[in-house]
């Protein structure tokens, strides 16, 4: 199975801060990556896609990129409403598997 | 508009059989895979199974190959998972989830509330 890592598990930043997460792939997964948000009690929610790809309606705070089997995910200036934990996911393989999540917070 | 609407979920004892289902609206669903995504208490998410738009392709994560069975209805467009021999480590909400292919893969672009699964004696 393709291992997802993510750091920091925690984070805590002030509004208008760049706030960055990394996912790690334990093999390549070409831009097989995608990026969740989950507030609490509710579905999660695609943000970015194949790495780098912003879904239909996300603002445009939240980017992605890759650097071989290392994502990152970023949001350029934090909005409260961005409280919530973040999720990597692979398919370039079976299972899909996900990060154990990075939740962010307000300072 | 996309909707997605688990129903099924409960309360159940060990050993036992529930089967989830997912009503899906506002899309073509025969175009598209589905699957089914759960999340233990406190926990993060773990893929559990997805099939392909026909139907005709599942998959399982290994957690739950052998007691679990995903199937599809197209006629009625919805999407079922029939839980057997269910174990405590079962205890999850489960998420069905459109992926944006006629395969199961690629990316969840539509969630389903969740419906809550609790096996307990």
């Amino acid at each position: 199975d393709i291992q997802m890592t993510q750091s920091p598990s925690s984070l805590s930043a002030s509004v208008g801060d760049r706030v960055s997460i990394t996912c790690q792939a334990s093999q390549v997964i070409s831009i097989h990556l995608n990026w969740y948000q989950q507030k609490p009690g509710k579905a999660p929610k695609l943000l970015l896609y194949d790495a780098s790809n912003l879904e239909t309606g996300v603002p445009s705070r939240f980017s992605g990129r890759r650097s071989g089997t290392d994502f990152t995910f970023t949001i350029s200036s934090l909005q409260p409403e961005d409280v919530a934990t973040y999720y990597c996911q692979q398919y370039d393989d079976l299972p899909i598997t996900f990060g154990p999540g990075t939740k962010v917070d307000l300072k | 508009e996309v909707q997605l609407l688990e129903s099924g979920g409960g309360l159940i004892q060990p050993g036992g059989s529930l089967r989830l289902s997912c009503a899906a609206s506002g899309f073509i669903f025969k175009n598209y895979g589905m699957n089914w995504v759960r999340q233990a208490p406190g926990k993060g998410l773990e893929w559990v199974s997805g099939i392909s738009g026909s139907g005709d392709t599942t998959f399982y994560a290994d957690s739950v190959k052998g007691r679990f069975t995903i199937s599809r209805d197209n006629s009625k467009n919805t999407l079922f998972l029939r839980l057997d021999s269910l174990r405590a480590g079962d205890t999850a909400i489960y998420y069905c989830a459109k992926a944006d292919y006629h395969d199961s893969r690629g990316h969840f672009d539509f969630w389903g509330q969740g419906i809550p699964v609790t096996v307990s004696p």
